[in-house]
């Protein structure tokens, strides 16, 4: 079955500090796509990032980057020089190519990042 | 553009009252998801949709919840008969075909 475990529940930094919040996900398909997700307080869910499972090149977007390893089935997620307008909720998704599921994500259960000044 | 949209915002309902939540999905989307998301969880899939068809209801917790979309675009979830256990926050998304997914700003659930 499809599971994705995000082992830190909560990590706090002080601003400028480099920070990898940790995914690691289960799937038995051979094609899936794997997302991250920020959840600031106000609780909307914004999109950051999708990855499909032949591309393991990393990605990197200003100050965030990814890091996927198939050979270790994890997806995980940098962000440098941290910002307090990071302070958030970051969830790790997984879909997989099954059609009538239409791509439905399976989600970690978040990792509370809080940037102090 | 106009991203997705919930309304209400926040509902509370009595044990045993119907309740409805509205979905309107970004203009063109053709899947539509509910997700509920219990504090400090993750969201979990409820039910899918592609256009007006319901695809995937598998996460529906029981018999009580049930959601539609009769003309492809806006949707609603009801649930019947509120119980305690469902407070939460339901989560909509829209996505084109099989891209990534757009939230809205969810409904938040309490059950008294």
């Amino acid at each position: 079955a499809q599971k994705v475990t995000q082992a830190q529940t909560e990590i706090s930094v002080v601003e400028k500090e480099d920070v990898t919040l940790d995914c690691v996900y289960e799937t038995r398909d051979t094609t899936y796509y794997l997302f991250w997700y920020k959840q600031p307080p106000s609780g909307e869910l914004v999109f950051l990032i999708r990855r499909n499972s032949f591309d393991e090149q990393n990605e990197i977007s200003g100050r965030y980057s990814w890091n996927f390893q198939k050979s270790t089935s994890s997806f995980n997620f940098t962000i440098t020089a941290s910002q307090v307008v990071d302070s958030a909720v970051y969830f790790c998704a997984l879909s997989e190519s099954i059609y009538n599921q239409g791509g439905k994500l399976i989600f970690g259960q978040g990792t509370e990042l809080s940037v102090k000044p | 553009g106009a991203g997705v949209s919930q309304s209400p915002r926040y509902k509370v309902a009595k044990r045993g009252q119907d309740v409805a939540l509205r979905c309107d999905p970004i203009s063109g989307h053709v899947s539509l998801f509910w997700y509920q998301q219990a504090l400090g969880q993750g969201p979990e899939f409820l039910t899918y949709f592609q256009n007006e068809a319901q695809l995937d209801k598998s996460g529906l917790p029981s018999d009580r919840f049930f959601a539609e979309r009769p003309e492809g675009s806006v949707s609603t979830l009801k649930i019947q008969r509120t119980q305690q256990e469902d407070s939460a926050v339901y989560l909509c998304a829209s996505s084109l075909r099989r891209d990534e997914q757009y939230f809205g700003p969810g409904t938040r659930l309490t059950v008294t």
